[in-house]
């Protein structure tokens, strides 16, 4: 079963905008991670935050994490047609929970307009 | 460095048929991580296999099934194929001892079940 849920399911953007996804899980993680993925292809990794930390950025990205809320949120700044693709986030579980395996959201799917 | 690769690309099979699937980890990754995606049930944990030994186990019936070898590649096998295995089958690998680092994936394998 799905760790928990991202929303929205769906975004339509113009090119330039900034797109916001966000992500809500349900148990105690190590940490979380975001995959984008093209079209019935492969993932492709996008951000690792660790549990301890609350914001990360690389390039137009920015994670934030709030353990208490159990939740995450993805930033895409100054979007382009080439971000079109379905984001996923990923929680992996904390040790004390047995599992090692990552865990993904439903995703979202970001459509941007040239 | 090489990524992962996963054969076939795509496998058309008949009901009750059963099908193996390969996936060649990056070099000097030992942790490798099966996933189902399906459009109803999005992304789903299959096992992992860390050194030829399964670490973890996803709820999945006992018709799917895999095994790691000494060079780290991985195949998983599905046995009396059914129409709801139709899928797109993604193997993951990530390095370090824990394995609690960022997945690379595959393109994966869309298996069909007619």
């Amino acid at each position: 079963s799905q760790q928990g849920e991202e929303d929205p399911q769906a975004l339509s953007i113009q090119e330039g905008e900034n797109a916001t996804m966000n992500c809500s899980y349900k148990t105690s993680i190590n940490n979380l991670q975001w995959y984008r993925q093209n079209s019935g292809r492969g993932l492709v990794h996008l951000i690792l935050i660790r549990s301890n930390e609350r914001e990360k950025h690389s390039g137009r990205l920015r994670v934030t994490l709030d353990t208490s809320k159990k939740s995450s949120s993805l930033l895409i700044t100054a979007s382009r047609a080439a971000d079109t693709a379905s984001y996923f986030c990923a929680t992996d579980e904390a040790w004390d929970t047995g599992r090692r395996a990552l865990t993904f959201g439903s995703g979202t799917r970001l459509q941007v307009q040239p | 460095k090489a990524g992962v690769t996963q054969t076939p690309r795509y496998l058309i099979k008949t009901r009750g048929q059963q099908v193996t699937l390969s996936c060649s980890p990056i070099s000097g990754h030992r942790s490798v991580s099966w996933y189902q995606q399906t459009p109803g049930q999005g992304l789903q944990f299959l096992f992992e296999y860390f050194s030829e030994t399964q670490r973890n186990k996803g709820n999945f019936p006992g018709r799917f099934s895999g095994r790691q070898f000494s060079n780290s590649r991985s195949e998983m096998n599905v046995s009396t194929l059914e129409l709801g295995d139709s899928a797109l089958y993604l193997c993951a690998s990530s390095g370090g001892l824990t394995g609690r680092t960022e997945a690379f994936f595959g393109q994966g394998t869309r298996l069909t079940v007619v």
